[in-house]
């Protein structure tokens, strides 16, 4: 069975602040994908990463960046220079053999003036 | 380009009615899924179809909810009858086929209220 936790519930940090949400992961595939998903106030999911697990390469996109660090199970997201807009629910999620995901509890992030 | 459309956006009706919700995956993407999230569970899956084939109902909470995929183009899920723990919002999402490593883009959802 796969697991994700993201310990933090909740951020709230000031505009401009940069901001690290946390994931850890577990399975025991060998081959398995890791995606983060945003969630906005209005309420639908997009889809903002993909990453496999034999690609252990960081990825700037922006203002985001991810981390992914097998060693530790660890797939954490950076946004740098936080804005208004980044407010919302962010989920990171894993998946294995077949198309289901696992998504984790979600942080929720508020990013204040 | 369109994205997953679903319809309703909104439903309120009353306990033990039917409710019946629809969802028109993208273009070309073969796998079609159904989720509910409420605040206690987060998201759940409850259905998966590929190639219009359900593969995995198991997270479908009891007879009373049912879904079906008659062509590649459209979707429905449907509760009857309907109690008033069905209320979350239910969101279907679609990926390309068979490729696990292929992102779910999903639909705005239906928020779903039973009285």
């Amino acid at each position: 069975a796969q697991k994700v936790t993201q310990a933090q519930t909740e951020i709230s940090v000031v505009e401009k602040e940069d901001v690290t949400l946390d994931c850890v992961y577990e399975t025991r595939d060998t081959t398995y994908y890791l995606f983060w998903y945003k969630q906005p106030p209005s309420g639908e999911l997009v889809f903002l990463i993909r990453r496999n697990s034999f690609d252990e390469q960081n990825e700037i996109s922006g203002r985001y960046s991810w981390n992914f660090q097998k060693s530790t199970s660890s797939f954490n997201f950076t946004i740098t220079a936080s804005q208004v807009v980044d407010s919302a629910v962010y989920f990171c999620v894993i998946t294995g053999g077949g198309n289901k995901l696992t998504f984790g509890t979600g942080t929720q992030l508020k990013v204040e003036l | 380009d369109a994205g997953v459309i679903q319809s309703p956006r909104h439903e309120v009706t009353e306990m033990g009615q039917e409710v019946t919700l629809r969802c028109k995956p993208i273009s070309g993407h073969n796998s079609l899924f159904w989720y509910r999230q409420t605040m206690m569970r987060g998201l759940e899956l409850l259905i998966y179809f590929n190639n219009n084939v359900p593969i995995d109902d198991s997270g479908m909470p009891e007879d009373r909810f049912s879904a079906k995929m008659p062509n590649a183009s459209f979707s429905t899920l449907k509760i009857q009858p309907s109690e008033p723990r069905d209320s979350a919002v239910y969101f279907c999402a679609s990926s390309l086929e068979g490729y696990s490593n292929q992102p779910q883009h999903f639909g705005d959802g239906t928020r779903l209220s039973i009285l």
